[in-house]
């Protein structure tokens, strides 16, 4: 079956806009939830989505939000961007609640 | 602060030998242990993982010790193969039964299986 699909997978804003990222995780799979990986803090935990409703959060300003649709689908968004939140964000799924995620290969963003 | 770290940022190790990649974490709440593997351009993938209650779990090629005592974990590779060769990222999570997306990863070891 398909894997977790995240879209847009590249691309470049300047700072002061905003972003939104998709994510589509497999198909069943009705927790999504959301990390940032960079290379000097490695992955950190954005937050959660179950049942479109927020299960968990990071300790993440509240710039970064997110939501999730009632296919399970989720997005997240990035408003008033920093230099800072370039970085590649991951987005993964997962069935029950087993600690086993499932991942996309990530949409990789660039803020100039 | 960081809860879960692999302090050593990379490992060569010989085909055929033995990998043994190391984690330490500070958090007590931690009850559940990931590992998972990352290729370039690609996303994690799961690996093998043990609860608290476990000293050890096996899986084929890889076994994963975990010593609460000592707030250690380490993921055995053997024998390793040049496939093997990726980012290994520890994880942790603080519901024993890893019923908690939340995962709170190190920064990583990247492996090269020379052969």
């Amino acid at each position: 079956k398909a894997g977790v699909t995240q879209t847009p997978r590249y691309l470049i804003k300047t700072r002061g806009q905003q972003v939104t990222l998709s994510c589509s995780p497999i198909s069943g799979h009705r927790s999504v939830s959301w990390y940032q990986q960079t290379p000097g803090q490695g992955l950190q935990f954005l937050f959660e989505y179950f049942s479109e409703t927020q299960r968990n959060k990071g300790n993440f300003p509240g710039r970064f939000s997110g939501r999730q649709f009632s296919n399970s689908r989720s997005e997240m968004n990035v408003s008033t961007l920093e230099l800072g939140d370039s970085a590649l964000y991951l987005c993964a799924s997962s069935f029950i609640n087993t600690g086993e995620l499932f991942f996309g290969e990530g949409s990789r963003l660039t803020v100039l | 602060d960081q809860q879960v770290k692999q302090n050593s940022p990379s490992l060569s190790v010989q085909e055929g030998r033995i990998s043994i990649l190391n984690c330490d974490y500070t958090n007590s709440m931690f009850d559940y242990f990931l590992w998972y593997k990352k290729y370039p351009a690609e996303g994690p993938t799961f690996l093998i993982s043990i609860s608290s209650i476990k000293d050890k779990n096996e899986d084929g090629r890889f076994t994963v010790f975990l010593n609460k005592s000592a707030k250690h974990l380490s993921l055995h590779i053997v024998p390793s193969q040049p496939g093997d060769s990726a980012v290994y990222f520890c994880a942790a999570s603080e519901e024993d039964t890893g019923a908690n997306s939340k995962l709170t990863f190190g920064k990583g070891i990247t492996l090269s299986v020379r052969p």
